[in-house]
């Protein structure tokens, strides 16, 4: 069985601070990605990054960067300077072999506040 | 950019009645999948359906739940006999395959489902 976890239930910080929310996941599976998807007070899913399990290179996308450790099967995501925009849901998922890639397992969300 | 759209964005039915979500998928997408998020919780996998006939389902998706192509751009979730805990926002997504490299799953923006 597949788990994703994201302790963090509610974050708040102060436009400018940076945050990082963290996503720790389970799996048995040999290969699987890892994905950090966005929802935004309107409801919508979007996606944000796709990280497959043999590539461990740390990201960068303008503010958001995300760090992957196999090693402690972390998968965490640093927004810098944060903005009211990136008020939202932030969710951690995963995906792998075993289920075909077709079930995606989402983390519980954790809900950024960012408060001007 | 090709998206996923979903109608209605809202639905209200009294318990008891059938209702249809309806998908349309990014067009050269070949897998299907309804998920649902009920108010607050995460985001669960409900179905994946891959060359008309489904290839996955999780426990959620019992006998009440079905899914369906009928033409060749619309994706149909049909809940027969509704229930109060059906209520939930309800997310399509498609992906290009359920393989390396082309699993990743994009979200339309949802159908809020609210059963009285």
């Amino acid at each position: 069985a597949q788990k994703v976890t994201q302790a963090q239930t509610e974050i708040s910080v102060v436009e400018k601070e940076d945050v990082t929310l963290d996503c720790v996941y389970e799996t048995r599976d040999t290969t699987y990605y890892l994905f950090w998807y966005k929802q935004p007070p309107s409801g919508e899913l979007v996606f944000l990054i796709r990280r497959n399990s043999f590539d461990e290179q740390n990201e960068i996308s303008g503010r958001y960067s995300w760090n992957f450790q196999k090693s402690t099967s972390s998968f965490n995501f640093t927004i810098t300077a944060s903005q009211v925009v990136d008020s939202a849901v932030y969710f951690c998922a995963l995906i792998g072999n075993s289920g075909g890639y077709q079930k995606v397992t989402f983390g519980t969300g954790t809900k950024l506040q960012v408060i001007p | 950019e090709p998206e996923v759209t979903q109608t209605p964005s809202h639905q209200v039915t009294q318990m008891g009645q059938e209702v249809i979500l309806r998908c349309v998928p990014i067009s050269n997408h070949l897998y299907f999948y309804w998920y649902r998020q009920i108010l607050g919780q995460k985001v669960e996998f409900l179905v994946s359906f891959y060359n008309n006939e489904i290839s996955e389902k999780s426990e959620i998706f019992d006998d009440q739940f079905s899914v369906e192509r009928p033409d060749g751009s619309n994706f149909t979730l049909k809940i027969r006999s509704t229930k109060l805990e059906d209520s939930a926002m309800y997310f399509c997504a498609s992906s290009e395959r359920g393989a390396v490299g082309k699993e990743t799953q994009y979200f339309g923006p949802g159908t809020r489902l609210l059963v009285l």
